[in-house]
C-alpha cells in the first residue's frame, strides 16, 4: 500500500517567507510525528498528533512553528518568518497503535528547507 | 529528558567482515529501541527493533543487544555486504505515553569491497 508522503520535497525560501509543509500518512494510523534533521544529525522531534490530538509539542523550537492535523488524517507544519536556522529536512512518520503502545514508526521522504 | 549517544560516528569495515555500532541512553522510563538506516537522500527505515523485556533479538544477519542496567544497546551486523553501507541511527523511545523516539547522531557505515 501507500506509504508516508510529504509535500514539496524541496522548498526554497526566503528569510522572513512564511512556508506549509505537508504530510499524508498511512491510512488508519492514528499516531502522526513530526521530526527535523539537520545535515549530518539523527532526526529531532518537533510534535506528536494522537488523531486530531496534538498530544506533546514540546520539540518546537520557537513559536514561529505550528502544526495541526485537524481531521485527524493530513498534518501540516506551518513555519513563520523563516530563518536561516530553519534550514533542514523535516521528516514526517505516523504509527498504528496497539495495545502495547506506538509500534513501527513509518517515515516520509521529507521535504527539504532551504532559507536563503 | 532523554539523551540518546552513538559511537562511532564513522566505520569502514571489508566485505565480509562484522560491523558493531553502540548506543547509550539515559533515562531510565525507555523501553523501546528501534535502529534505522538511511540511505543518502533517502528516507530512515527500521531494520531491527528491541523491547526492554528481551535482551537480544536477531533477523538474519542483524542482531541487537540491550543492557538495561548499563543503559546501552548494540547493533550488530554480520557478513556486511556492500549494500548494507548507509548511515544508521539508533533511537530511544517510550511504549506507552509521549510516543516520540529520541534519536543518536549517526554512524556512516562503510562496506569496502
Amino acid at each position: 500500500g501507500a506509504g508516508v508522503s510529504q509535500s514539496p520535497r524541496y522548498k526554497v525560501a526566503k528569510r522572513g517567507q512564511d512556508v506549509a509543509l505537508r504530510c499524508d500518512p498511512i491510512s488508519g494510523h492514528v499516531s502522526l510525528f513530526w521530526y527535523q534533521q539537520a545535515l549530518g544529525q539523527g532526526p529531532e522531534f518537533l510534535t506528536y498528533f494522537q488523531n486530531e490530538a496534538q498530544l506533546d509539542k514540546s520539540g518546537l523550537p520557537s513559536d514561529r512553528f505550528f502544526a495541526e492535523r485537524p481531521e485527524g488524517s493530513v498534518s501540516t507544519l506551518k513555519i513563520q518568518r523563516t530563518q536561516q536556522e530553519d534550514s533542514a529536512v523535516y521528516l514526517c512518520a505516523s504509527s498504528s497503535l496497539s495495545g502495547q503502545g506506538a509500534v513501527e514508526q513509518y517515515f516520509g521522504p521529507g521535504t527539504r528547507l532551504t532559507v536563503t | 529528558g532523554e539523551n540518546v549517544e552513538q559511537h562511532p560516528s564513522t566505520l569502514s569495515v571489508q566485505e565480509g567482515d562484522s560491523a558493531v555500532i553502540k548506543c547509550t541512553y539515559s533515562d531510565s522510563a525507555s523501553n523501546y529501541f528501534p535502529w534505522y538506516k538511511q540511505e543518502l537522500g533517502k528516507r530512515p527505515q527500521l531494520i531491527i527493533d528491541i523491547r526492554s523485556n528481551v535482551g537480544e533479538k536477531k533477523d538474519q544477519r542483524i542482531a541487537v543487544t540491550l543492557n538495561k542496567t548499563a543503559k546501552h544497546f548494540s547493533l550488530h551486523i554480520t557478513e556486511t555486504q556492500p549494500e548494507d553501507s548507509a548511515v544508521y541511527f539508533c533511537a530511544a523511545g517510550i511504549l506507552q505515553g509521549a510516543q516520540k523516539l529520541v534519536f543518536g547522531q549517526g554512524t556512516r557505515l562503510t562496506i569496502n569491497p
